[in-house]
């Protein structure tokens, strides 16, 4: 069984530009979330995407936004990228909220550098 | 809001010796399950073990054993028979049972393991 894959590995961006970071889910599972793992900072959870819907989402400015797919994969847009948002980005998906297991499994990063 | 908190920036082990890994939290929730990741230098995240709040039993994967002490917040864990591969930064984090799915990390510990 395939993992959670992300695309692409690396992201260099310059501060003002805009970043598109992808993600594909297990098979079967439905739900998507993505976190921020910024040096000194942790892991910081961003958005949960389940059934195509956004249904929660953390402490972060709305210029980060992302959707997700009728294939359940999602996509992180970053728009006006400032500096303090290179970090590693961090996808994993888990079988829908309903299901009482549903642990999330981790994709393996895609690491933004803004410039 | 849920805290985690994992007090022990960095630890090392002797190969084949036993460590433990703290982590406290808070919340006023009854029922949550709490995790332990480990992330190797590659950086994917792997799950290493699970423990659901109403479960009195710890759980225990292999080599890798949990203390949960519900009353005091308490979610350690043991390492037995340290490889080199247990090499890694490992995360506690906290999962609501009722809401939100999403994962509430500790900063992580840092494990080497020497030879």
């Amino acid at each position: 069984e395939a993992g959670v894959t992300q695309s692409p590995t690396h992201l260099i961006k310059t501060r003002g530009q805009q970043a598109t970071l992808r993600c594909s889910p297990i098979s079967g599972h439905t739900s998507v979330y993505w976190y921020q793992q910024a040096l000194g900072l942790g892991l910081q959870f961003l958005l949960w995407y389940d059934e195509g819907e956004e249904r929660n989402r953390g402490n972060f400015p709305p210029r980060f936004s992302g959707r997700q797919f009728p294939n359940y994969s999602s996509e992180l847009n970053v728009n006006a990228l400032e500096l303090e948002d290179s970090a590693l980005y961090l996808c994993a998906s888990s079988r829908s909220r309903a299901s009482s297991y549903n642990e999330q499994f981790f994709g393996p990063g895609t690491r933004l550098t803004v410039l | 809001a849920q805290t985690v908190t994992q007090s022990q920036p960095e630890m090392s082990v002797q190969e084949a010796e036993t460590v433990t890994l703290s982590c406290t939290y808070d919340t006023s929730e009854s029922d949550y399950y709490l995790f332990w990741y480990k992330q190797p230098p590659s950086r994917q995240m792997i799950l290493v073990i699970r423990q659901e709040a109403y479960k009195q039993q710890n759980a225990t994967e292999n080599r890798f054993s949990v203390n949960f002490q519900k009353a005091a917040k308490s979610f350690s864990l043991k390492i037995s028979d340290s490889q080199l591969g247990d090499a890694a930064m490992y995360f506690c984090a906290y999962r609501s049972e009722a809401r939100a799915q999403k994962l509430v990390f500790g900063q992580g510990t840092r494990l080497t393991i020497n030879p």
